[in-house]
């Protein structure tokens, strides 16, 4: 398996504009989480997905944030309008059942500089 | 509310070394503990998982240890080499019943030379 696929690796904005990063998860992988990486904080969760049903989106910081994920192999996390603040790593993982029973397996990250 | 330190936030050393990374957390009620690895510019890999009720596991190199009563694990090194150099994290997921909600340290940065 090519591991959890994140796209684009890299993305520099403006303020104001839309940002979209994408993920694929592992197949068969039942659980989808986004986080966000930081200096100041370390890693975050923001939404994570149970067969592609959104279950806790209690870190998704404000509004401007969503994640969608439309079938099992393809998840969305939009950000719009995007502020400098959002400045960050957005990383996205899978795993196989809960994060009680099994690890998670991350993708290599999205790196978003918004200017 | 679950916290995570890692202390020291990097830490140097010489190639051949053995070494101890520490993670404490402020609640001992956890399912389990995940320590992890990090490359720069890379996600995270999993190297060792603990459940609550294992004392230690080990890998290769690598032994993780968990005290639950003192809210405290440790990652050992045996024979540390240049490639072992990445910044290592710790998780815990915070609740008994098992949940999806990992709660990460900020990480010790380490650097093995040659």
């Amino acid at each position: 398996d090519a591991g959890v696929i994140q796209s684009p690796r890299h993305e520099v904005t403006e303020m104001g504009q839309e940002v979209t990063l994408r993920c694929k998860p592992i197949s068969g992988h039942d659980y989808l989480f986004w986080y966000r990486q930081t200096m100041m904080r370390g890693l975050e969760l923001l939404i994570y997905f149970n067969n592609n049903v959104p279950i806790d989106d209690s870190g998704m910081p404000e509004d401007r944030f969503s994640a969608k994920m439309p079938n099992a192999s393809f998840s969305t996390l939009k950000i719009q309008p995007s502020e400098p603040r959002d400045s960050a790593v957005y990383f996205c993982a899978s795993s196989l059942d809960s994060a009680g029973r099994e690890t998670q397996y991350f993708g290599p990250g999205t790196r978003l500089l918004v200017l | 509310k679950q916290e995570v330190t890692q202390i020291p936030a990097a830490l140097s050393v010489p190639e051949g070394e053995n070494l101890v990374l520490n993670c404490s957390f402020t609640d001992s009620a956890i399912y389990n503990l995940q320590w992890f690895r990090q490359d720069p510019g890379k996600g995270l890999t999993s190297l060792l998982l603990i459940q609550s009720s294992q004392r230690e596991q080990t890998s290769g190199r690598l032994n993780a240890s968990l005290d639950k009563s003192s809210g405290r694990s440790t990652l050992y090194i045996a024979a540390s080499q240049p490639g072992d150099s990445a910044t290592y994290l710790c998780a815990v997921n915070p609740s008994q019943g098992g949940s999806e909600k990992l709660v990460f340290g900020k990480g010790t940065k380490l650097t093995v030379n040659p």
